[in-house]
Parts: C-alpha cells; structure tokens; sequence
C-alpha cells in the first residue's frame, strides 16, 4: 500500500503566484526529504527535514514538517517557470535507510 | 566534489541481454542505494550497500537481478537475461554517514 500520498497529484499556476504541495504519512517517519525531477532526469535534493516542527528555506522554497512528523509541507513563493517541475517527497522511516516516494506533483508554471 | 555519477546515461539491450548500471557515489559517501522508477509509476527502492555488503536487498526482484559495490570502482547492478518489463529509469543514490540521499541522473534501460 502506498504509504506517502503527496497533493495534489498535478497544479498549474500562474507565475508570480504561491502555490503549497503536500505530503501525508500514516506513521511517524523518521525524516523527510523533498526532491526536484525534471522530465526525463535525475532528482534534485532540496531539503531533508528531521525534527517535529522543523521548517527550512532556500530562496522561494520552505519546507515544514509537523510535529507529529506525519506530515510535510513545501511552499513555493512568487513561483518562477524555474520552478515547473515534479516536486517528490521521501520518507525515512529509520529502518535500513531506504526512502519511499511518494508519487510526486506535476507542477507546471504559466509566464 | 562531483556529484553521483551513473554510466551509462541511456542503454538499449535486446530481450535476453545483460546489462550492467554502474554508480559511482559522491566523495566521501559509502552508502549506496539503487531506486527503479518505472512509467507512470513512483520511484520504488530496490537495494541499499556499503562497501562489500549488501545491507538490505528487499526490494530487489528475487530473480535476474544483483547487485555489488567492491572495495574499488563504482557499484553495480546486473540484469540478466532482460525483458520489456525491465525497461525503466534506474537511479542511484549515495549518502555519508550523516544521512541524506543525493541522486545520480539515472540510468534509462529501454529492452526491445
């Protein structure tokens, strides 16, 4: 069973606008990690987020994790066709390292 | 510091062919993990290695497929005798110590 559900599965936006994606566990994860994947590439790291209530930024892009670390959110500022892309999250649930993936979001940005 | 480098980038093989990925992780890193993304489909863990050891196989299917990371050159994951179900981006992933996945760009199979 899928154990990370991410939302929306695909979001269209207008450029300059903020947009949120997020990403649900149903158990408690040890961290979770945000990526970037263009089409037919590899995955840009973006954030890992370890601690209940923890929150990053990096230029447009924050992240927060709630703190049940059941759930994460990545929020988009003044969004960019730079940021057109599928936004995926991983979860690690402290076993043996190994992430599962959500299934991503399409974002795609409008000039 | 180069960052997860995987060869080749794209590879074609003929239904009963081997091939063979290979992923030579970040400077620093010994941890080793590989991740199938097949069409239309999530990125799925497959195995995860340290430096002559499979840590973690699980998701590995039970037959054609192996894995190795020796104590010199990059690791490798073998499939033999592929099939068209085999087709799929294969990426690898490296991380130290401290934690944290940094990812190759892939490895896209086609089998025809």
């Amino acid at each position: 069973s899928q154990e990370l559900e991410q939302s929306p599965q695909s979001l269209i936006v207008q450029e300059g606008k903020n947009l949120t994606i997020n990403c649900t566990s149903s158990k408690t994860l040890y961290g979770l990690y945000w990526y970037k994947q263009k089409y037919g590439e590899g995955l840009i790291f973006l954030m890992m987020l370890q601690k209940g209530g923890e929150e990053k930024s990096h230029e447009k892009i924050t992240a927060k994790l709630d703190e049940k670390k059941q759930q994460s959110s990545l929020h988009i500022t003044a969004s960019q066709p730079s940021h057109a892309g599928i936004y995926l999250c991983g979860a690690d649930r402290g076993s043996q390292g190994n992430l599962i993936f959500g299934k991503g979001t399409k974002l795609s940005v409008k000039p | 510091n180069a960052g997860v480098m995987q060869n080749p980038r794209h590879l074609v093989r003929r239904r009963g062919q081997e091939a063979r990925l290979r992923c030579s992780p970040m400077k620093g890193h010994s941890h080793v993990y590989w991740y199938r993304q097949l069409p239309e489909e999530g990125l799925k863990f497959m195995v995860y290695l340290q430096k002559e050891n499979i840590i973690d196989e699980s998701g590995m299917p039970k037959e054609r497929f192996s894995a190795e990371f020796p104590k010199e050159g990059p690791s490798i994951l073998r499939i033999q005798q592929v099939v068209r179900g085999d087709s799929a981006a294969y990426f690898c992933a490296s991380s130290p110590s401290t934690g944290g996945q940094y990812f190759g760009p892939g490895t896209r199979l086609t089998v025809t």
